[in-house]
């Protein structure tokens, strides 16, 4: 039983370049979630999910697409990174009351 | 606007020096209040969720309590391996079920 997974863990692109992060959670949860961390900010909500094929934008949507084509599964896309996209990112799932986090993913970009 | 306040930014400790973090909120409609644990390179560990004014969890040296403005982390002859970030975050109405967190408090307990 993994809960959530996050891949990769580190990262490092050159500014302009596309990448995708997965995230996968193994406990059914219906809400997943996507969250950059940037010291002195806290964590910020990039998208959410409700469920399975939907996906809505959260506190900091731009620069970002995401998508729940299955149920465990939700994808966070960087189409053109930027610098500014320097961040950690986490990914979540809930089945309230219960939230889940993974371990993070570790984005550069040069 | 939901907006969560978490004060100090950071604190540092004696080890069995007992003290407080503070987490005030402003939400529409408080449907629970997390604190969450997090070590460095790590994903945020659930610590208590709390739901109405009044309301106290334990868990080992830590004690969470919650007011309708705020809710305090007690951490009781803390050790050194309580040192991490603890984040606070609220729930609130509307059926996305995000948290909206703060931006933590950075504690360092020294032996």
């Amino acid at each position: 039983n993994a809960g959530v997974t996050q891949t990769p863990k580190f990262r490092v692109l050159k500014t302009g370049q596309s990448m995708t992060l997965l995230c996968a959670q193994d406990m059914n949860h219906e809400y997943m979630y996507w969250y950059r961390q940037d010291p002195g900010m806290g964590l910020r909500l990039i998208h959410y999910s409700v469920g399975e094929g939907t996906t809505a934008k959260g506190e900091v949507p731009d620069g970002y697409n995401v998508s729940r084509l299955k149920k465990q599964n939700f994808l966070l896309g960087l189409e053109s990174a930027a610098p500014s996209q320097t961040s950690v990112y986490f990914c979540a799932s809930s089945s309230s009351p219960s939230y889940t986090f993974g371990s993070g993913t570790r984005l550069t970009v040069v | 606007e939901d907006q969560v306040t978490q004060s100090p930014e950071a604190l540092r400790l004696q080890e069995g020096e007992s003290s407080s973090l503070n987490c005030s909120y402003t939400v529409s409609g408080l449907r629970g209040l997390f604190w969450y644990r997090q070590d460095p390179g790590k994903g945020p560990e659930f610590l208590f969720t709390l739901y109405s004014a009044g309301e106290e969890k334990e868990k080992e040296r830590l004690k969470a309590t919650l007011t309708k403005k705020e809710s305090f982390l007690h951490i009781t002859a803390p050790k050194p391996e309580d040192s991490a970030t603890y984040l606070c975050a609220v729930r609130g109405g509307g059926a996305t079920n995000k948290l909206i967190f703060g931006t933590g408090t950075l504690l360092a307990v020294q032996p």
